[in-house]
């Protein structure tokens, strides 16, 4: 079973589009995170949020807690944007929940 | 700046060679994890650390140990490698303090090729 869903698991776009990455979730949470893998390994984390919207240049993460859903908004798309993009999800103790990450590729 | 190390970004081992994995994290944090990561898979829980000396299974434990025996220094083992162990392997740590919304903060990773 997946606790945590992503969609779509690849996508492609061009240079300047706007980019949806939809995290779907079905446990209770006290947080949800939006990570972001490059190519070679590292994992850096761009959002953590419990309710509402965090905006970060030109990412923007949503949730809505109702509805156990989140989205990963980024606006004008630059190919540095290429990347994995990982949802996870955290209760109180340390238990995470992983996607298995969406793989975007930004076209010149 | 804060920052998790690991050992080493690629290794090459043989079937039942005895592996280390180090991973050093220089935040103070009480909490450390052990992941691994496989295309499709996503990342998997291995082992974590709560404090020194202590430690709980994750999800995939079988095949593998763990030490901790300073706060900042944790280790995966693997007792006797096998080529089902090749995989991408990521440590995190993560403060307790305001538990619940703490992010995590992970290290490079280290790919493992086992032959």
């Amino acid at each position: 079973k997946n606790e945590v869903e992503q969609s779509p698991q690849n996508l492609t776009a061009q240079e300047g589009e706007f980019i949806t990455i939809n995290c779907s979730y079905s446990v209770g949470i006290s947080a949800l995170h939006w990570l972001q893998q490059h190519p070679g390994g590292g994992i850096v984390s761009l959002f953590m949020l419990s309710s509402g919207k965090k905006k970060h240049g030109r990412l923007i993460a949503t949730i809505n807690i109702q509805e156990k859903h989140s989205s990963l908004h980024i606006t004008a798309s630059h190919p540095r944007d290429s990347a994995v993009y990982i949802c996870a999800a955290s209760n109180t103790g340390n238990q995470f929940y992983f996607g298995t990450g969406t793989s975007l590729t930004v076209i010149p | 700046d804060v920052k998790v190390t690991q050992s080493s970004r690629y290794l090459v081992k043989r079937t039942g060679e005895k592996v280390f994995l180090e991973c050093v994290q220089d935040m103070d944090h009480e909490n450390m994890f052990w992941y691994r990561q496989d295309p499709g898979l996503g990342l998997r829980l291995i082992y974590f650390s709560y404090d020194v000396k202590m430690k709980e299974k994750g999800d995939i434990p079988e095949g593998y140990s763990v030490s901790r025996e300073k706060k900042e220094r944790f280790s995966l083992i693997l007792e006797s490698a096998s080529t089902n162990q090749t995989s991408m392997y990521l440590c995190a740590s993560r403060s307790r303090l305001g538990s619940s919304y703490n992010e995590q903060f992970f290290g490079p990773g280290t790919r493992l090729t086992v032959l």
